[in-house]
């Protein structure tokens, strides 16, 4: 799997756009980028998912350059309900419909009042 | 999470007894996945199931075995716990698609 690097940490004010970066140089063609976000210590929550395109859903949007060596993920308006910690991941997709995803150690978001 | 449980939530056991962890789906997902986490790992996969009896291992799988007898359900278990297994459990599922995981709420396990 291509590694990822993001910040360990950010802050963002409340109602603000939160722009979180990742870096994937080593991506290969057919490798996805997954968002994963984990609030305190629940379960991780899947955000969003995309290959080429920028996507956009009802948690948030996905920018990924054209060269895909980085993404950024877009939570427009952000609520204190999104203090967590972000994970960008690369997953080839393995032709079984599984995805092993690894997990690194993700951006630890601050929304500040 | 709705269609996915974990049990038990929190357990303390003692060092060398045998420990059992369920993870119940009620999704009809073919794929499961134990990890553990702990402070400064982040989430590792610890084994895998790509179907009813068809599991495979994953990056931290010593000391660990698991079983899946049926779609619905993925066990995970430590036959002689140790205190190095002290750590919070996840499971996940996804079906084919790769339309991501759903994960569990996860089971804090203590080894003492």
């Amino acid at each position: 799997d291509a590694k990822t690097t993001q910040p360990p940490s950010m802050d963002c004010a409340e109602g603000r756009a939160a722009n979180l970066p990742c870096n994937h140089s080593t991506i290969s063609g057919n490798e996805y980028v997954y968002w994963y976000r984990q609030i305190h210590s629940q379960g991780p929550q899947y955000i969003i998912h995309g290959l080429k395109n920028n996507e956009t859903n009802e948690m948030a949007s996905l920018i990924i350059t054209e060269d895909r060596k980085s993404s950024t993920l877009i939570l427009p308006h952000a609520t204190l309900r999104d203090t967590a910690v972000y994970y960008c991941i690369v997953r080839a997709y393995s032709g079984a419909g599984s995805y092993q995803l690894t997990f690194g150690k993700g951006t630890k978001l601050s929304v500040i009042p | 999470d709705a269609g996915i449980t974990q049990s038990p939530r929190h357990k303390v056991t003692e060092t060398g007894t045998p420990v059992t962890l369920r993870c119940h789906q009620t999704e009809n997902h073919r794929y499961m996945y134990w990890y553990r986490q702990d402070p400064g790992h982040g989430l590792r996969l610890i084994h895998y199931s790509y179907g009813v009896k068809d599991t495979d291992k994953g990056e931290v799988s010593d000391g660990y075995s698991v079983s899946r007898s049926k779609t619905e359900d993925f066990l995970l278990t430590l036959e002689s716990a140790t205190s190095s297994q002290t750590s919070v459990y996840f499971c996940a599922i996804s079906g084919t698609g790769g339309y991501g995981y759903t994960f569990g709420s996860g089971t804090r396990l203590t080894v003492v």
